[in-house]
This record gives C-alpha cells, structure tokens and sequence, in this order.
C-alpha cells in the first residue's frame, strides 16, 4: 500500500514560532485531509482541502491543496503548548477509492 | 453526542486467542474503516466497508476478519493467525460511499500481547 511521504518527522520549537510541514504522494490526489493526534488517542480532522490551489484555514492553521495535486502543506501560525501532537496528512487516490496517510510529524513546543 | 466510539480501551490477548474490537457509530456514515498504527508509522488500511453486508481487505488484512451487519457497527476480529498483533487499532466513519468524505476517528484501542 502506499504511504505519503511527510516531512519533517519531528520538530522542536519555541512557543510563539510559526510551524511548517508537508506531505508529497507519486500519485495525484483529489483530497487531502490533515489531522492531529494526541497520545493514546484517535487523530482528530483540522482541515479538508477539495481542489488544486485551494488554501483553506482553520483559526491558526492553514493548509493548502498543491497545484500538481501530489503535495499539500499544513502551517500553523504562533505556536502554543496545546500543539503539542502529531499531525498527519491523509490523501484520497483516485485509484481504489482509498485514504493513504503520511507517517506524521512529531511536534514539541517549548514553552 | 455524535461519534465513534471504541472499546475496550486496552485489550490483552493471550497466544493462540481470538479477540474482537467494538466500533460503533451514530453518525448515520454510510463508510466505516479499520486501520493499524504501529509506533513511528502512519496509518495502514486493514478492512473497509461501503454499506451494511458489505467489505472488502484493505492493505494488510491477513489474520484480521470484519463483518458489518448494521450500518451503525463494524467489529475487528484479530484473530490467532496474526502473528504480531500488538499495535493501536483505529475506527473511521464517512458520511457516503469510500471516499466521497472526511474520515473521522475514534478514540482507539490499544491491544498488546499476554
């Protein structure tokens, strides 16, 4: 099965710091969908992104659906403690009908 | 309120045991998914479901099994021929067919080996 590939796998930043990661795919994908997950429990959908270009926010973050439709982006502006998590990327491939999802980026704010 | 729920929390199998997850939803979701997480991994697709009776494996459902005989419930079965269970089990819920939405979660089991 494929896995997206999502970079950086682990970040460490002051409180107060903007934050980004992406997630890029070998296959083009109509959705892409970011979530954050907290120890021990289910990830959590932050936000959903439908079309090529599409740049949608969600209070602090933003996220935008990649031109090529292989990649998509997730910052997160003015970090605090609570973004503590791992945030994932999840694409839909237009072949089999299937969420695909990227390995997670690991995020630590100090306070 | 609305969601997925999943139990137990923590489940323990013992060697050559057959153990069953519980996922039920009352969102009305057409969809439902089970996924593994291993540490450091993403999210693998074992089993899906479109509508009620219906499922097909997803990337690694050898030694689980499902059934979906209502539309509000789909349990894992993790049976003894999956040699290496233990791992973090995921349920997902959306709204139409595969794919035509956003996948939600629930919370999660955690099922080890005794």
């Amino acid at each position: 099965g494929q896995q997206l590939n999502q970079s950086p796998q682990s970040m460490f930043i002051q409180e107060g710091e903007d934050v980004s990661m992406n997630c890029t795919s070998s296959s083009i994908f109509n959705t892409w969908l970011w979530y954050k997950q907290d120890p021990g429990e289910g990830p959590v959908l932050l936000i959903a992104l439908y079309k090529a270009g599409e740049l949608t926010s969600n209070g602090r973050l933003t996220a935008q659906f990649g031109i090529t439709r292989k990649d998509s982006f997730l910052n997160i502006s003015a970090s605090i403690p609570s973004d503590v998590g791992i945030y994932f990327c999840a694409g839909l491939s237009l072949v089999g009908n299937q969420f695909y999802f990227g390995t997670g980026t690991s995020l630590t704010v100090i306070p | 309120d609305g969601g997925i729920t999943q139990s137990p929390k923590y489940l323990f199998r013992k060697e050559g045991q057959n153990v069953t997850l519980s996922c039920e939803q009352n969102l009305n979701h057409d969809a439902m998914y089970w996924y593994r997480q291993d540490p450091g991994q993403g999210l693998r697709l074992i089993y899906y479901s479109q509508i009620v009776n219906d499922f097909q494996k997803g990337d690694i459902a050898e030694g689980y099994s499902v059934s979906r005989e209502k539309k509000e419930s789909f349990p894992l079965t993790v049976t003894s021929a999956q040699k290496n269970p233990t791992a973090f089990y995921l349920c997902a819920s959306s709204i139409g067919r595969t794919g035509q939405g956003k996948q939600f979660f629930g919370s999660g089991t955690q099922l080890s080996v005794l």
